[in-house]
């Protein structure tokens, strides 16, 4: 089975500009996660897709946004772009085995991650 | 607040030696535990994880982990480190029926002298 697949490794952009960063799950999985890692902060966790429904959102400002499609991949954009937002920035896939509306915690497999510079 | 905590920034073994990463986590809830390794310019790999069940839980390439409720800890072990094994690793926590929104440690980076 493919693993977690992100699109691209690398992007430079400038002050100002916007990005879309591309996640694709493992197959079968639902549950879609990203986080950005920083050295200065570590990972941290920005937001989880179910079933194309944002279930959880960390704390970062609204620039930040995802969206999930019907076959479970997922991009996030961030807006006007700062030079803090220079980061790896992760995708995790889950499986979510649960039924019945619970909500479900499991095991996150992780992509390679996408090298984002704001220059 | 949830919270995990890695005292070690960085620890350098001898190839050979023996090997302890230190986790605490502070969580009101069920914890899960897990523990990854990320190489440079890498995402995250699992090494082991706790959701229930004996606590002492067995990884890929030899590592383990012991859960230990009563010290909110949950070290990663290896008994005899290899070459490959310099990386940095995380520890993380999520909860039952939260989601998947995990809460990382800063990481303990490894390095390995022949």
């Amino acid at each position: 089975k493919a693993g977690v697949t992100q699109t691209p490794r690398y992007l430079i952009k400038t002050r100002g500009q916007q990005v879309t960063l591309s996640c694709s799950p493992i197959s079968g999985h639902r549950s879609v996660s990203w986080y950005q890692q920083t050295p200065g902060q570590g990972l941290q966790f920005l937001f989880e897709y179910f079933s194309e429904t944002q279930r959880n959102k960390g704390n970062f400002p609204g620039r930040f946004s995802g969206r999930q499609f019907s076959n479970s991949r997922s991009e996030m954009n961030v807006s006007t772009l700062e030079l803090g937002d220079s980061a790896l920035y992760l995708c995790a896939s889950s499986l979510d085995r649960l039924a019945g509306g619970l909500i479900s915690t499991d095991t996150q497999y992780f992509g390679p991650g996408t090298r984002l510079t704001v220059l | 607040a949830q919270s995990v905590t890695q005292p070690d920034i960085h620890i350098t073994v001898s190839e050979g030696a023996s090997l302890e990463l230190r986790c605490n986590y502070s969580y009101g809830a069920t914890p899960y535990l897990f523990w990854y390794v990320q190489s440079p310019g890498q995402g995250l790999q699992l090494l082991l994880k706790y959701f229930s069940g004996d606590t002492l839980v067995q990884g890929i390439k030899g590592f383990e982990a012991e859960f230990k409720r009563s010290q909110s800890s949950f070290n990663l072990r290896k008994p005899s480190v290899h070459w490959s094994d310099a990386a940095e690793y995380f520890c993380a926590v999520g909860a039952q029926n939260t989601g998947n929104q995990f809460y990382f440690g800063t990481g303990t980076s490894l390095t390995v002298i022949p």
